[in-house]
């Protein structure tokens, strides 16, 4: 079974540039999730999705961020403008589940901003 | 809001050891109770789960001790290996709800 795939695995930006990263959940998972994940601290999350509808995105920086799932599969998640503190890895991960008992996450995409 | 408490922040172990990791929530209505592994460059992987309804729950060389009373649970690595160096977090979710991470335990056991 594949597992979670994300792109790029880094990304290098200046502050106030835009990025994106991309997203493709297990064959068949219609939850996906996406978590920032400061150095030294544990995954918070952003954004959760049920197929193609936004569950919750109460923790998301809507004046910056924003997410998508247009097809209830694969995912994007774009930042701009970008800010210093937004340097994290952010971590994709989907379930079978709605209620978040057992989460297959990828390997992220780790953002440093200058 | 930190709502899921966990120490310490490092741990070193040499081989063959007991690791213990603890962590302490508030939340009443966290039902569910995950421990992840996460080595470098990867993403988080679910190592074992427990519910509050048992005290205990074993999987391999990893148990779970949960005490409901006291708001604590506990992960311990029996025999631990240096292919176990990682960072461990627990979590916790209450029904319908949203996972929530503490903050981590870097692991490293010495051969």
């Amino acid at each position: 079974e594949a597992g979670v795939a994300q792109s790029p695995r880094y990304k290098i930006i200046e502050k106030r540039q835009s990025v994106a990263f991309w997203c493709n959940p297990i064959s068949g998972h219609a939850t996906l999730y996406w978590y920032q994940q400061i150095l030294g601290q544990g995954p918070k999350l952003l954004i959760q999705f049920q197929n193609n509808g936004v569950v919750d995105d109460s923790q998301l920086p809507k004046d910056r961020f924003s997410a998508e799932r247009l097809k209830g599969v694969d995912s994007t998640l774009k930042i701009q403008p970008a800010k210093l503190e937004d340097s994290a890895v952010y971590l994709c991960a989907s379930s079978s589940r709605v209620t978040n008992e057992k989460l297959f996450f990828g390997s992220g995409t780790q953002l440093s901003v200058l | 809001q930190q709502q899921v408490k966990q120490s310490p922040q490092s741990l070193i172990v040499q081989k063959g050891g007991i690791s213990i990791i603890n962590c302490a929530y508030e939340n009443t209505a966290f039902d569910y109770f995950p421990w992840y592994q996460q080595f470098p460059g990867k993403g988080p992987a679910l190592l074992i789960a427990i519910r509050p309804d048992v005290s205990e729950k074993k999987e391999g060389r990893f148990t779970i001790s949960f005490n409901k009373s006291a708001k604590q649970f506990s992960l311990h690595i029996m025999d631990s290996q240096p292919g176990d160096s990682a960072t461990y977090f627990c979590a916790a979710i209450p029904l319908d709800g949203k996972l929530t991470f503490g903050q981590g335990t870097i692991l490293t056991v010495h051969p």
